[in-house]
């Protein structure tokens, strides 16, 4: 069965630090990668995603992910963050050309201003 | 151009009875997904509608029903309440609902089985 696991439930940084949470999925065949991220009293949206081509995807706001094949894992970063990037952030896999995605528990970062 | 809305926004129910919550897609939409997000969770696939049949479940009990409409709204049908079934009821629309495809989640419908 497909899982995501995301290595930290709670994260704090002070505005300009670098940001990198970890996620790791557990699928052998063909992913389609995701990472969500809910703002203070918004809905989920999308970050970014992946599905094909150059590994590092790049999205939304200055963040961008790397997809490494051989580690399941797909982490996400950014290089320096902003009060406003505090949220709570969810990996999420949909695997083998199906219709179901799976969420990771997320991660609640908290940015220092 | 209007979002995915979802009704109601809080909801309370006594354990064994049925509960429906209601979604409305994105504009242009046709394919409606329902989550359930239990606190501190992830959300959790229940099930997507396409052409309004049920495509693919995730792991819920037979209770949990749904339908969708000709208009692509969908519906999520709960029976037999449990107290494990108070969650976060999130619903997500995409066109066409292909594995890479972008979902657009709604506010979601807390409910409450006490």
């Amino acid at each position: 069965a497909q899982s995501v696991s995301q290595h930290n439930h709670h994260v704090i940084l002070s505005e300009a630090a670098s940001l990198e949470l970890g996620c790791n999925y557990s699928y052998g065949g063909t992913v389609n990668l995701f990472w969500y991220v809910q703002y203070p009293g918004q809905h989920l949206q999308l970050l970014l995603k992946y599905f094909s081509g150059d590994p590092l995807v790049k999205g939304i706001k200055g963040f961008e992910a790397e997809f490494i094949k051989s580690k399941f894992s797909f982490n996400l970063r950014k290089p320096s963050v902003q009060w406003s990037d505090t949220a709570e952030y969810f990996c999420a896999v949909n695997g083998g050309g199906g219709f179901k995605t799976i969420f990771g528990a997320g991660t609640r970062l908290f940015v220092k201003a | 151009d209007a979002g995915v809305t979802q009704s109601p926004t809080h909801l309370i129910k006594t354990r064994g009875q049925q509960v429906t919550l209601r979604c409305s897609p994105k504009s242009g939409h046709d394919t409606v997904s329902w989550y359930q997000q239990a606190l501190g969770q992830g959300p959790q696939f229940i099930f997507q509608y396409y052409e309004e049949e049920e495509r693919q479940r995730g792991n819920f009990p037979d209770r949990f029903s749904g339908h969708q409409f000709p208009n692509y709204s969908s519906e999520l049908n709960v029976n037999a309440l449990l107290l494990g079934d108070s969650a976060l009821y999130l619903c997500a629309s995409s066109l066409r609902g292909g594995a890479g495809d972008e979902q657009y989640f709604g506010p979601g419908t807390r409910l409450t089985v006490t």
